[in-house]
């Protein structure tokens, strides 16, 4: 069972707005809605900001959207903050009914 | 709310057990598969598997021959079995509740570090 793949990091200035990519295959990211994206502070636990591919749990702010295409799933975030700065973590379902995380990207706001 | 307990250090070739205590809601509810994940040093999580409240479980097929999971009605709490651990196994360890509608990871426990060494 392989890890969904993420780059490693990324980086942004405030104001601005970035994208996280994470690809997985047909038997999960490919053919689940159940996509779902996680926010983790340093040494924090992660936080659930993103369901089902593009939703928004309750005071998750709307600068955080989350999208599908093929086999990859994309986050962004527009009008970067610097408390953004955090390690970023998706997660999907998989049709063999388990669970499989990204590597995580680490964000940088400059 | 969840919480993770139980030993901090351990052994190679021990048994490693936690507890993860529901607070604020019932473990019966039969809306939520209870997980739990982990973060090796430096690195992503890593799902281990999860069992919903009627002890119907579902594994990492990487961990399944060493792991076991229960859950306690009485007392509101699951529980993490994992064999013979390793250094390999050195990793905060985390509960969380996964809702039956979107299968995404909605509470977290605050984590347990849990250290394998000689």
């Amino acid at each position: 069972q392989s890890a969904l793949t993420q780059p490693a990091s990324v980086s942004g200035s405030p104001g601005q707005s970035i994208t996280i990519s994470c690809t997985g295959i047909s038997s999960n990211i490919g053919t689940s809605d159940h996509v779902s994206w996680y926010q983790q502070p340093p040494g924090k636990a992660p936080r659930l900001i993103i369901f089902d591919v593009s939703n928004r749990p309750s005071g998750i702010p709307s600068r955080f959207s989350g999208s599908k295409s093929g086999n990859t799933a994309s986050l962004t975030i527009s009008g970067l903050q610097t408390e953004d700065e955090a390690d970023y973590f998706c997660g999907s379902y998989d049709s063999t009914n388990t669970w499989l995380f990204g590597g995580g990207t680490k964000l940088t706001v400059l | 709310q969840l919480q993770e307990s139980g030993p901090g250090l351990m052994k190679p070739s021990q048994i490693l057990s936690l507890t993860c205590s529901v607070s604020g809601g019932s473990i019966s509810s039969g809306i939520y598969y209870w997980n739990w994940i982990r973060q090796r040093p430096g690195r992503g999580l890593e799902w281990i598997g999860n069992i919903d409240d009627r002890g119907t479980t579902s594994y990492n097929p990487s961990l399944q021959s060493r792991v076991t999971f229960s859950v306690d009605m009485a007392k509101n709490h699951f529980s993490l079995t994992l064999n013979s651990v390793t250094a390999a196994d050195t990793a905060v360890y985390y509960c969380a509740s996964v809702d039956f509608g979107d299968y995404s990871f909605d509470y977290w426990g605050q984590g347990i570090l849990v250290t394998v060494s000689s």
